[in-house]
Formats: C-alpha cells, sequence, structure tokens
C-alpha cells in the first residue's frame, strides 16, 4: 500500500538535543497527523493538523502543515529519555484511510 | 473518547495452527476499523479495513481473513499460520466523518 516518505529513518541524539524530522507526498492532504509508537506499544496520536501553514506545539512538540498540503514537520525540543520510539506522520484526505510515513525510529542517549 | 481493546496481548502458535485475534471499540458507533501488522521496528502495513458490519476489504493477499460480526468486534484469523505471520499486530478505529484514529495497544504473535 502507499506510504509517505519519511525522514530521517532513525536518530540517535543525547539527551538536551533538539530533534527534526519530515514527511513529504506526491499527493495533497487536508489533516496532516503524528503519532508516537513507545516500544511494545500502539500509535498514539501527538499532534492533529487540520489547515494549510498552520503550526501547532504541544508541551515541547512543534508540528506544521505544510502551505502546499503535500508535506508536514515535527520538531522535539530539549528532548528527554522518554522520547524514545517510533514517530509516524499521517496524511487524510477528508475522511479517507490514513496514509502513514515509514516512521522515525528516535533513540536517546542519556 | 474511543477505548480499543485487543487481546491477547502475546501469543505463540505453532505453525500450522488456527489463529484468532478480536479488537473491540467503546465510546463510539459504526466506526471504520483496521487491522495493521507491523514488522519489527517497521512500519505499518494495513491487512483489512471494514466500513460496517459484514464489510471486509483486504488490501494485500495473505493468509489471514478478517470478519466484523457486529459493529465494534473486529477479529482476525487464519486457519493455518505460517512464520511469516509472525509480527505485532495491531487494531484501530476511526469515528463516522472524524479524523485520525485510536489504537489498540496490539497483539504480539509469534510463530514457531
Amino acid at each position: 500500500g502507499q506510504q509517505l516518505n519519511q525522514s530521517p529513518q532513525s536518530m540517535f541524539i543525547q539527551e538536551g538535543e533538539d530533534v527534526s524530522m519530515n514527511c513529504t507526498s506526491s499527493s495533497i492532504f487536508n489533516t496532516w497527523l503524528w503519532y508516537k509508537q513507545d516500544p511494545g506499544e500502539g500509535p498514539v496520536l501527538l499532534i492533529a493538523l487540520y489547515k494549510a501553514g498552520e503550526l501547532t506545539s504541544n508541551g515541547r512538540l512543534t508540528a506544521q502543515f505544510g502551505i502546499t498540503r503535500k508535506d508536514s514537520f515535527l520538531n522535539i525540543s530539549a528532548s528527554i529519555p522518554s522520547d524514545v520510539g517510533i514517530y509516524f506522520c499521517a496524511g487524510q484526505w477528508d475522511t479517507d484511510k490514513l496514509i502513514f510515513g515509514t516512521g522515525t525510529r528516535l533513540q536517546v542517549f542519556p | 473518547s474511543q477505548t480499543i481493546h485487543q487481546w491477547p496481548a502475546t501469543l505463540v502458535q505453532p505453525v500450522g495452527s488456527p489463529l484468532s485475534l478480536e479488537c473491540t471499540v467503546e465510546g463510539t458507533s459504526n466506526p471504520n476499523l483496521y487491522w495493521y501488522r507491523q514488522a519489527a521496528g517497521r512500519g505499518l502495513q494495513l491487512l483489512f479495513y471494514s466500513v460496517g458490519i459484514g464489510q471486509i476489504s483486504s488490501e494485500v493477499p495473505q493468509n489471514l481473513s478478517a470478519s466484523r460480526p457486529q459493529d465494534r468486534q473486529f477479529i482476525l484469523s487464519s486457519k493455518k499460520l505460517l512464520l511469516s505471520d509472525s509480527g505485532f499486530y495491531l487494531c484501530a478505529s476511526q469515528p463516522t466523518g472524524g479524523s485520525g484514529y485510536t489504537f489498540g495497544s496490539g497483539t504480539r504473535l509469534t510463530v514457531v
């Protein structure tokens, strides 16, 4: 099935560093979503974006809906060990099925 | 808000044995329901989705089947498991007309 291009594939960073990941698509969406999956658990929604150009924050997380509606990025500031996991972007057109990114695996070292 | 119940959390089954994984949803009616499989550390592969009772769409040909006998119940089955069926299985629910999914906590299946 279709998947969005998400990069980087993995990141190994030190605690306290900032993290940036992005997601691109050949199709436009009117909703972008970011999920985090802790090891051995199901993904949990972090941030939802509904408007092109929208910038939304949730604590140390900030996500933006690209102007072209074909991309989105997620930033994590001042990373901590519990940020470890796999981050997935997802795009949606109206109420269609979500199209997920390939995931970014984040490792944080103390 | 929705709550997704998935069980069992872990399952070890011999090759050739049958499989039944169950997912139930609380907090919404007539949701769209999804089964995903995830290989270790990899992305999410959509297996089946359902927009209503008895309505199942398959995304990839495989050894598995799905059924939706009730509005908020989604079952993943196999008659004879293969080694390649091992993985982490996730159920997800989307409210009618809603955006985004809520995921269950997953079932880790190991076929030996």
